[in-house]
């Protein structure tokens, strides 16, 4: 157990509906990243809050959207659902405290669009 | 561009040794770390190391080499319960973020 919430666990959606999913990080974490893991692939980063701010995007589109709270707790939006947005979505929390900083991950919310 | 490989698949047999390689191209730096991933569930931290070298932690150590962009994991007295894809993973320099491989499945045979 890592003390990384997410919810929800499944999520079933269709084209073109909107879907927001939350993330609780672990307690004394100010970092939260969320990736997107296709079946059989790698995470793929999002991107990272940092003390509410966005501190970094990889290469998704802009209807990809997240907030990070005063709690450090984070949400990931996404509008405009395509069938490839189906995937684990997992959220990863971590202390921002040099290069040492290790992720912990929660357990993963898995999208299913029809 | 970045780029991660490591092997899709490997096989080995209960309570021998097994040892998961990883080759990366990145455009930084800043250290590499091993998840362990059941099917379905989370990443689990294994390992980290960001200086050339043997890190060991019971019956896993991982190995660094950085001028030759390479690491590898090694596990030792495989168990059935070490069935689990094993992912590398990057932090390039910028914003901290990972860039990870596909991972290796590994399969353990008794």
């Amino acid at each position: 157990e890592t003390g990384v919430t997410q919810s929800p666990t499944h999520l079933i959606k269709t084209r073109g509906q909107q879907v927001t999913l939350r993330c609780s990080s672990q307690s004394g974490h100010n970092t939260v990243s969320w990736y997107q893991q296709a079946l059989g692939q790698g995470p793929q980063f999002i991107f990272q809050y940092y003390r509410e701010e966005e501190n970094g995007r990889g290469n998704f589109p802009p209807r990809f959207s997240g907030l990070q709270f005063p709690n450090y707790s984070s949400e990931l939006n996404v509008n405009a659902l395509e069938l490839d947005d189906s995937a684990l979505y997992l959220c990863a929390s971590s202390h921002i405290a040099g290069v040492g900083e290790t992720q912990y991950f929660g357990p993963g919310t898995r999208l299913l669009v029809l | 561009g970045q780029n991660i490989d490591q092997p899709t698949e490997m096989t080995a047999t209960e309570g021998a040794i097994v040892q998961i390689n990883c080759t990366y191209q990145t455009s930084g730096f800043n250290g590499l770390f091993w998840y362990q991933q059941h099917a379905g569930e989370a990443p689990t931290f294994l390992s980290y190391n960001v200086l050339d070298g043997l890190e060991e932690k019971g019956r896993f150590s991982s190995f660094l080499s950085r001028s030759k962009g390479y690491s590898y994991l090694l596990l030792k007295e495989l168990q059935m319960k070490d069935s689990a894809s094993y992912l590398c993973a990057v932090r390039v320099d910028s914003n901290y973020q990972l860039i990870w491989g596909a991972g290796t499945k590994l399969i353990i045979k008794p």
